[in-house]
């Protein structure tokens, strides 16, 4: 496709509920990106993958988070047993190669709101 | 650690004023620096970037140097318009061990007619 998307675009989940976030990065990108935004505050990184290998998941925030990049195209972020702290934008974004100078394309993001 | 400090907002201008937004990073090594911007209801887009000591970034009268000595990446743009408003993001990218971004609170800038 022509940018990365996301989908569901709005999540509105009742505490306790397991939630799953979809991310379709740019055709041919090897690296792929979850990030969590909180309101009025910066992206912060979540996790990476390598094309299927998740090779840093060091900012997933408790093992209630989940990523999964089986075929190294699309990934999903899974949540279980949601908490209202879990509330903010998660985005995804994903890069053509690992390397200092690339950019990463970001997705619009699915605002998870948990009630 | 690693961390980028933007000056915050939000920022009011009139068009055509002289914009400054200020950056400051801490690091190890020389790490390739970035703008990004988040019109409303838009995803991050980049902006601008550097990826070295000295050199410049510039994209659509925006423009910003990577100084190595005062830590800094700060963006400027000597005329705005009321379309640059937006909310600016100063990051850095890790590529020791991972590859990510560590972005800075963001600073929203409001240009007024």
């Amino acid at each position: 496709g022509a940018g990365v998307s996301q989908s569901p675009r709005y999540k509105v989940a009742k505490r306790g509920q397991d939630v799953a976030l979809r991310c379709d990065p740019i055709s041919g990108h090897v690296s792929l990106f979850w990030y969590q935004q909180a309101l009025g505050q910066g992206p912060e990184f979540l996790t990476y993958f390598q094309n299927e290998a998740q090779l840093d998941k060091s900012g997933l925030p408790s093992d209630r988070f989940f990523a999964e990049r089986p075929e190294g195209s699309v990934s999903t972020l899974k949540i279980q047993r949601t908490q209202q702290e879990d509330s903010a934008v998660y985005l995804c974004a994903s890069s053509l190669r690992r390397t200092a100078s690339y950019e990463q394309y970001f997705g619009p993001g699915t605002r998870l709101t948990v009630t | 650690g690693n961390s980028v400090t933007q000056m915050e907002g939000p920022v009011t201008l009139s068009e055509e004023a002289f914009l400054t937004i200020n950056c400051t990073y801490t690091a190890t090594g020389y790490p390739s620096l970035f703008w990004y911007v988040q019109y409303p209801g838009e995803g991050l887009q980049l902006l601008l970037k550097a990826t070295k000591a000295d050199d410049k970034g510039s994209n659509k009268g925006f423009e910003a140097t990577y100084r190595k000595e005062t830590t800094s990446f700060h963006l400027e743009k000597g005329s705005v318009q009321v379309s640059d408003s937006a909310v600016y993001f100063c990051a850095l990218i890790i590529t020791s061990g991972t590859y990510k971004y560590i972005f800075g609170t963001g600073t929203r800038l409001k240009v007024l007619a």
